[in-house]
């Protein structure tokens, strides 16, 4: 079952906040968080796992909610380099993972 | 640290045509991934390698795509015969082994199947 997020796209100025949104209707064992700007590869950013640490990137932080099975990603102080697709994917370990369908973030100067 | 390698970056090719693509993963990683990615959309998971076998092909429609990893280092994905909604990115990632978190990915192919 893919993941939800959202929103689907944010426009931001340089230095603003942003939060981005993923849910599952399948309960959640990790959420896996990944960048993809144009062109190029997904990039890993984290992992939150149930009842585990999370690991940051940058001014990037995220939050886990096992009960309500969603994840949020937390952008502080964006910067131009955030500009990007961000995917959530569930699943990974010995399973591969289910990305969302991304959320499109535009920083403007 | 050497990347995830892909070839080609780019291929054009008519429907019911053939095609291969090579990845060579990180030096280590036991595990290798498959994805397709289709314009807009996030990657979805086609085939999983835990070293030389086949852990989770699920998704990858047999008829016309098969992929090997022989001798547990590269591996080749093909689709034959294509069709044009077989256009999108093929992502290849790896990670050390099942149990580790991250995912390391290639540049992926570009495929535009007209």
């Amino acid at each position: 079952q893919q993941p939800v997020q959202s929103p689907q796209a944010v426009i931001l100025r340089e230095g603003e906040d942003a939060v981005i949104n993923c849910s599952s209707s399948k309960a959640l064992y990790s959420v896996h968080w990944y960048r993809q700007k144009h062109g190029e590869a997904p990039v890993f950013l984290m992992i939150l796992l149930k009842g585990g640490e999370q690991k940051g990137h940058e001014k990037i932080s995220a939050s886990f909610n096992e009960k309500k099975q969603q994840s949020s990603l937390y952008l502080t102080a964006s910067q131009l380099s955030y500009s990007g697709t961000y995917f959530c994917g569930t699943g990974g370990g010995a399973d591969g993972l289910t990305f969302g369908k991304g959320t499109h973030l535009i920083i403007q100067p | 640290e050497a990347g995830v390698a892909q070839s080609p970056r780019y291929k054009i090719i008519e429907k019911r045509q053939s095609v291969a693509f090579w990845c060579n993963p990180i030096s280590g990683h036991a595990t290798l991934y498959w994805y397709q990615q289709i314009l807009g959309q996030g990657p979805k998971l086609l085939i999983q390698f835990q070293n030389n076998g086949v852990v989770d092909d699920s998704q990858l429609p047999k008829d016309r795509f098969s992929a090997e990893r022989l001798k547990g280092v590269d591996s080749t994905l093909k689709i034959q015969p294509a069709k044009l909604e077989d256009s999108a990115v093929y992502l290849c990632a790896s990670s050390l082994d099942r149990t580790s978190n991250e995912q390391f990915f290639g540049p992926g192919t570009r495929l535009t199947v007209l």
